[in-house]
């Protein structure tokens, strides 16, 4: 089955400076991987999701690269602000029934002002 | 407001007394899903359910029960629970159909002692 690693576990970055957190899954037959926030709790919040038709997404401060050969994805969060302290957790999704998610094991960013 | 509803929130509860954990959609989503998050194992599925009447067991499905009556509730059931089963459980929703898009609820804290 699908299996996602995911770098860093903890990220702790200036207020204004890039985040850059990354994930490698195992199944090439995935073609869905979407990237969630979730804040202290509350319920995981999609923020950015790429399908493997495209290799970039933006969307304001945050986009999503994704290389399908190497089988890694990546979410880089650009002029990051207090409010972006959060843990973010990617996930791959594979064709067929399930529409089942795997996750990451997550990424607690801290931006500190 | 769109949104995936959990009750309770937060329950604590005995070995082997049974509970129910509702979730309802109203997003008229054909597709649910429930969750638990574990710290260090991040969010591993438990069940899931393409349409009313169709449900189908995700990675971690063992001490659990659901149903899809309907197609805006997804209860878990759990017949006699164990204190392996203390977790975060989430509820997530989903148009289906292929698009894998997720929406997540709050979340329920589960203890048992």
């Amino acid at each position: 089955g699908e299996n996602v690693e995911q770098h860093p576990s903890t990220l702790s970055v200036q207020e204004g400076d890039s985040a850059v957190i990354k994930c490698t899954y195992s199944d090439s037959a995935s073609n869905y991987f979407p990237w969630y926030k979730q804040e202290l709790g509350k319920g995981p919040q999609l923020i950015i999701d790429i399908r493997s038709n495209v290799g970039e997404k933006k969307d304001q401060r945050i986009a999503v690269t994704l290389n399908k050969t190497a089988k890694h994805f990546s979410l880089h969060i650009t002029e990051t602000q207090p409010e972006d302290s959060a843990v973010y957790f990617c996930a791959a999704c594979s064709q067929g029934g399930s529409e089942k998610l795997v996750f990451g094991k997550g990424t607690k960013l801290t931006v500190n002002p | 407001e769109a949104q995936v509803t959990q009750n309770p929130r937060y329950l604590i509860t005995v070995t082997g007394k049974k509970l129910t954990v509702t979730c309802s959609q109203n997003m008229n989503h054909e597709y649910m899903s429930w969750y638990r998050q574990d710290p260090g194992l991040g969010l591993r599925q438990i069940y899931y359910s393409m349409n009313v009447e169709v449900t189908d067991k995700g990675d971690v499905p063992e001490g659990y029960k659901v149903s899809r009556k309907e197609k805006r509730n997804f209860p878990l059931i759990l017949e006699s629970p164990s204190p392996n089963q203390t977790s975060l459980y989430f509820c997530a929703s989903g148009t289906g159909q292929g698009t894998y898009e997720q929406y997540f609820g709050p979340g329920t804290r589960l203890t048992v002692t």
